[in-house]
């Protein structure tokens, strides 16, 4: 079953960090490129970037770099988001989504929700 | 990149045609053919609805259609049913593999 299947809800403090993880199965996990996709409560999906799956390279909007890191396992067809020193306007959820030809984002993992307090 | 602009909510009867637009510049809907959409409903993850302004992937009801005059797309759905309340958002390519979304739009069957 082609899925991206995402890590649990989180509750951290400020200035804490956080790794959300987004794992794939049923495709060829770096045959697509994997975006995160931020929603805080009540609001709008916002795109924080992506990361090549063959290359590790990640590219982040602008508004997400510094404290924002995308990170690779290949061996585990898996991708990560790590937030650091965390803010309570992190808040909120956390998608990873697949891209195959950076046009759309075709498969969405199920959410992480982050709560800051 | 700003968010594009969506109406906040479009309401419709069952069974009739809404129009959602998507306004956005010339550096991204207006340049690009990268415009898709995305059903998002309460507590759930985004549901990939149209890509490339127009084509729809399959498993989507034709009901569903997409287009782009200038730097505006809009998605169409015909025949509104009551599944089809949702939040809608659009998202277009902006160059140098970045990406924007919509701010979203609140569909009410009524």
């Amino acid at each position: 079953q082609v899925q991206l299947v995402q890590s649990g809800s989180e509750l951290k403090k400020p200035g804490a960090s956080v790794k959300v993880s987004c794992k794939a199965s049923g495709y060829t996990f770096t045959n697509y490129a994997l975006i995160w996709v931020r929603q805080a409560p009540g609001q709008g999906l916002e795109w924080m970037g992506w990361i090549n799956t063959k290359t590790g390279n990640p590219t982040y909007d602008q508004g997400f770099t510094g404290r924002f890191v995308f990170s690779l396992d290949t061996s585990v067809s898996t991708a990560y988001l790590q937030i650091n020193s965390l803010k309570a306007e992190d808040t909120g959820v956390y998608y990873c989504a697949r891209d195959p030809s950076l046009s759309a984002f075709d498969l969405w993992g199920q959410g992480t929700v982050v709560t800051v307090s | 990149q700003s968010a594009l602009t969506q109406p906040a909510s479009v309401s419709g009867s069952p069974g009739q045609s809404i129009t959602i637009s998507c306004t956005g510049t010339s550096s991204d809907i207006g340049r690009f053919k990268y415009v898709s959409w995305y059903q998002q409903h309460p507590d759930k993850a985004p549901k990939f609805m149209i890509f490339d302004v127009s084509r729809r992937p399959s498993g989507v009801p034709d009901r569903f259609s997409g287009s782009k005059s200038g730097n505006t797309a809009s998605l169409t759905i015909s025949g509104l049913q009551a599944e089809d309340e949702a939040d809608y958002y659009c998202s277009s390519y902006t160059g140098s593999t970045h990406f924007v979304f919509g701010t979203g739009t609140k569909v009410t069957v009524l």
